[in-house]
């Protein structure tokens, strides 16, 4: 029964680049969610999505992030542009749809921008 | 805006006795609770969750308390495990935007 899955586990991009983060939910789970977390910091909350729709984004900056979850295939977590105070763990978590407060989270992507 | 925060930083205890992390909100309006264990390099592990009509539930060796007057709540571990050692976070949520407001964290060490 395979948990949250996030690839890459470590992303290096230098500044300018591109980061696409992916993130597979848990079998029987609909609902995803992305998770930025600052060294020495908690999680902060980013985006909230069904397949095909964005619920909240109220997290996300107003530019160079976005996120999707299509119909078939994985969440993307897309950075553009990145620049270094980009350089965090990016979590995902998914839950059922009845059960929005049991989140489940994967194993994070390290970005680092050099 | 909403906040919820943990009380102590880091807190130390002797392998065997019982642990108690505290946490408080700022948001009367969550009305569900979850505590999360993170050790080193690793995501989040869902520990136990509180709906705010409760004011105790109970899992394996584990206990959150609500008290929804002061906005408080706590996570009992009994008889601490050296595997215990991690952060601990908790957050809060509202309604069924599934949004989860995190605390900054309390690292649990313990001594053997």
């Amino acid at each position: 029964n395979a948990g949250v899955m996030q690839n890459p586990r470590h992303l290096v991009r230098r500044r300018g680049q591109e980061a696409r983060l992916r993130c597979s939910p848990m079998k029987g789970h609909s609902h995803v969610y992305w998770y930025r977390q600052l060294p020495e910091e908690g999680l902060k909350f980013m985006v909230y999505l069904q397949k095909e729709n964005i619920i909240d984004e109220s997290g996300m900056p107003k530019e160079r992030f976005s996120a999707e979850f299509p119909k078939e295939g994985p969440s993307i977590l897309r950075i553009q542009q990145v620049v270094r105070g980009d350089s965090a763990a990016y979590f995902c978590a998914s839950s059922r749809v009845d059960t929005y407060y049991e989140q489940y989270f994967g194993p994070g992507t390290r970005l680092t921008v050099t | 805006g909403e906040s919820v925060g943990l009380h102590l930083p880091t807190l130390s205890v002797q392998e065997g006795d019982n642990s108690i992390i505290n946490c408080a909100y700022s948001n009367s309006a969550s009305d569900y609770f979850i505590w999360y264990k993170q050790e080193s390099g690793k995501g989040p592990q869902f520990i136990i969750d509180i709906r705010s009509n409760m004011d105790k539930r109970q899992g394996q060796r584990v206990t959150v308390l609500l008290n929804k007057t002061v906005k408080h709540l706590s996570l009992q571990i009994a008889a601490t495990q050296p595997g215990d050692s991690a952060v601990y976070f908790c957050a809060g949520g509202s309604g069924n935007t599934g949004k989860l407001i995190f605390g900054q964290g309390t690292t649990l060490q313990v001594k053997p």
